[in-house]
């Protein structure tokens, strides 16, 4: 079974100051990781995944995220956060045999505050 | 450009009674699938389909029930509504042979059961 675990309900962060938003993963073989972004009343976004290579991955609006296969995470990042990044952020994990699937983690509310 | 719909927006409905969600794609994308979205639990699946006549259970099925007669549609019935079947309902649809995985959202639909 594969899962994955954001383990910050909430993350407060000042404008201009960098964010991360975490995340946490386990499933069989390599994953396929990906962010999705959900502003209120909102359908969720794709910013970014990843699935092979740089272990960097830049996405949309300057999000960036850094995949670590010894800590099975895939942390969120942008150098400097604006007002307009508060959201909702959904890390979500694909796993061998799990067909085309993906597992959501309970998502982390981004509050940027000027 | 092509996009997913969901209709209706809003429903309010009584218990009992049965409801049928709207999803339409025009991705041209084979499969397609059905979230609830509820605070603490994150987005939890409740039905898939990979193609025409495809149908898979997810995570959440009791009391729900999909069709696929088209490649562009996948309605979600909730055969006798419960109050328990308040949420915010996410349709989203992916490629079936680009490897990537990714899924592309709905606005949503915001379901009441009273």
């Amino acid at each position: 079974a594969q899962s994955v675990a954001q383990p910050e309900d909430q993350v407060n962060v000042a404008e201009g100051n960098p964010l991360t938003v975490k995340c946490t993963y386990s499933v069989s073989g390599n994953p396929y990781l990906f962010w999705y972004v959900q502003y209120p009343n909102r359908g969720l976004q794709f910013l970014l995944k990843y699935i092979t290579g740089d272990n960097l991955v830049k996405g949309s609006y300057g999000f960036e995220a850094e995949f670590n296969k010894s800590q099975t995470s895939f942390h969120l990042k942008k150098p400097s956060a604006l007002v307009s990044d508060s959201a909702l952020y959904f890390c979500a994990v694909r796993g061998l045999n799990a067909g085309n699937m993906l597992t959501f983690g309970g998502g982390t509310r981004l509050m940027v505050k000027p | 450009d092509a996009e997913i719909t969901q209709s209706p927006r809003h429903k309010i409905t009584e218990t009992g009674r049965q409801v049928t969600l709207a999803c339409h794609q025009t991705w041209n994308h084979n499969n397609m699938f059905w979230y609830r979205q509820d605070l603490g639990h994150g987005l939890r699946l409740i039905h898939y389909s990979y193609g025409v006549q495809d149908t898979n259970k997810g995570e959440v099925s009791d009391g729900y029930s999909v069709s696929r007669s088209n490649t562009e549609d996948l309605p979600l019935t909730l055969e006798s509504a419960a109050s328990s079947q308040t949420s915010v309902y996410f349709c989203a649809s992916s490629e079936r042979t680009s490897g990537s995985y990714e899924q592309y959202f709905g606005p949503g639909t915001r379901l009441t059961v009273t």
